[in-house]
């Protein structure tokens, strides 16, 4: 089936610094990708939809400007968390549609701020 | 604005039942429902997608119902493993390419 990677898988960062993480679909072109975010025990909520080349749409009490989306390619996505504070530590997860319509999730990023 | 319920949140079993998890929505004009499986610390392996006019899929030991009407889909496991357990989440699609709503999942165990 279509795989979607994560990069990176885990990553810890001292409160204040920007953190990157970057979400490719590796053997089909996605127009469109999502950024979901995790807490512990909690559903997965939608942070943002990435269409290539556009602006991406942000849901509701998510701030564009403290993460910052880029979907520069067909195959590449990624979420940089500006600024990022402890109450930023989560689960984040992106997905990617193919053709079919049918979405594949990334393998997902633990962010640690401190 | 739709909402997606998994009832129980948790549920332990012993190996070779027969196993139902339930899901329900709110909103009955969906596009699809997919259900999923999550390992701890993982991400999401999609397990079966039922589009809105289907009532059901099959994929080896499961099988997904679709009852858009009641809003309610369940996933029917059945001779249940210990490999089975993991974190079982229902989300409805509302458009082609569009956003999932997911439930908070429901977490088995299937003891041995």
């Amino acid at each position: 089936g279509a795989v979607v990677s994560q990069h990176p898988s885990r990553v810890i960062c001292k409160s204040g610094t920007s953190v990157k993480i970057e979400c490719r679909s590796l053997d089909f072109q996605a127009t469109t990708m999502f950024w979901y975010r995790q807490f512990p025990k909690q559903s997965l909520m939608l942070m943002a939809t990435s269409n290539e080349g556009s602006k991406a749409t942000y849901e509701q009490g998510v701030e564009k400007d403290k993460f910052l989306i880029n979907h520069a390619s067909l195959t590449l996505s990624t979420l940089t968390v500006t600024s990022a504070h402890p109450e930023d530590s989560s689960f984040y997860i992106c997905s990617a549609t193919d053709r079919a319509e049918t979405q594949y999730f990334g393998p997902g990023t633990r962010l640690l701020v401190l | 604005k739709q909402e997606v319920t998994q009832i129980p949140a948790a549920l332990s079993v012993p190996e070779g039942e027969n196993l139902v998890l339930n899901c329900s929505f709110t909103d009955s004009a969906i596009y699809n429902l997919q259900w999923f499986r999550q390992d701890p610390g993982k991400g999401l392996t999609s397990l079966l997608l039922i589009q809105s006019s289907q009532r059901e899929q099959t994929s080896g030991r499961l099988n997904a119902s679709l009852d858009k009407s009641s809003g309610r889909s369940t996933l029917y496991i059945a001779a249940s493993q210990p490999g089975d357990s993991a974190t079982y989440l229902c989300a409805v699609g509302v458009g082609a390419n569009s956003k999932l709503t997911f439930g908070k999942g429901i977490t088995l165990s299937v003891r041995p």
